[in-house]
């Protein structure tokens, strides 16, 4: 199954500039957690924000989540070329111990030098 | 961290033969891993749940037959592809929960298969 919808699905911007990806999701949740996956390798954790926290920071990547909205967005501010990557989010569902991570579609993004 | 591997990390066969693929939690006991399969330029699409010492659990649509999944020991799932055939051509992707970390899975680092 898959849940969370990202948003845009492709973005591309000039080195230096900042990127906003929005992810959306379906159920109630635990926590969302990030994602960076560069072509054909695997993923990268970024980070976690849990059901009751609402921004979360580190390094230059800035995360939000809106519970009532069941929307996050990822930031990552003054872009480089090395952050090009499919970023995805995915989300844990509540009470449920043993289910496993549910992954959006995901947003290609492209920083241009 | 909680280290998972995967083994091989990529692997091409011919069409009709098996390939299995090897999950393993490196420094923690595994009591639950996931099975992800990715087509290029898509999400991961979650294939199957397996638990130590029982049967997989399967998504809907993922055939149990074709894709055998075994979880022996809390440190060891693997998952074989059985009569692969060029559609099975995929990046694989396991994860683990561990008895600790209530939020906490774990990310192998992928296989690659190709079926020709």
């Amino acid at each position: 199954s898959q849940q969370g919808e990202e948003d845009p699905q492709a973005l591309s911007i000039q080195e230096g500039e900042n990127a906003t990806m929005n992810c959306s999701y379906k159920t109630s949740i635990n926590n969302l957690q990030w994602y960076r996956q560069n072509s054909g390798r695997g993923l990268v954790h970024l980070i976690l924000i849990r059901s009751n926290e609402r921004e979360k920071h580190s390094g230059r990547l800035r995360v939000t989540l809106d519970t009532s909205k069941k929307s996050s967005s990822l930031l990552i501010t003054a872009s480089r070329a090395a952050d090009t990557a499919s970023y995805f989010c995915a989300t844990d569902e509540r009470n449920s111990g043993n289910t496993p991570l549910v992954f959006g579609k995901g947003t290609r993004l492209s920083v241009i030098a | 961290g909680a280290v998972v591997s995967q083994h091989p990390s990529w692997v091409i066969c011919k069409s009709g033969t098996s390939v299995k693929i090897e999950c393993r939690s490196l420094d923690f006991q595994a009591t639950t891993m996931f099975w992800y399969r990715q087509f290029p330029k898509q999400s991961l699409m979650l294939m199957a749940t397996s638990n130590e010492g029982s049967k997989a659990t399967y998504e809907q649509g993922v055939e149990k037959d074709k894709f055998l999944i075994n979880h022996a020991s809390l440190t060891l799932s693997t998952l074989t592809v059985t009569s692969a055939h060029p559609e099975d051509s995929s990046f694989y992707i396991c994860s683990a929960k561990g008895q600790f970390g209530f939020y906490e899975q774990y990310f192998g680092p992928g296989t690659r298969l190709t079926v020709t």
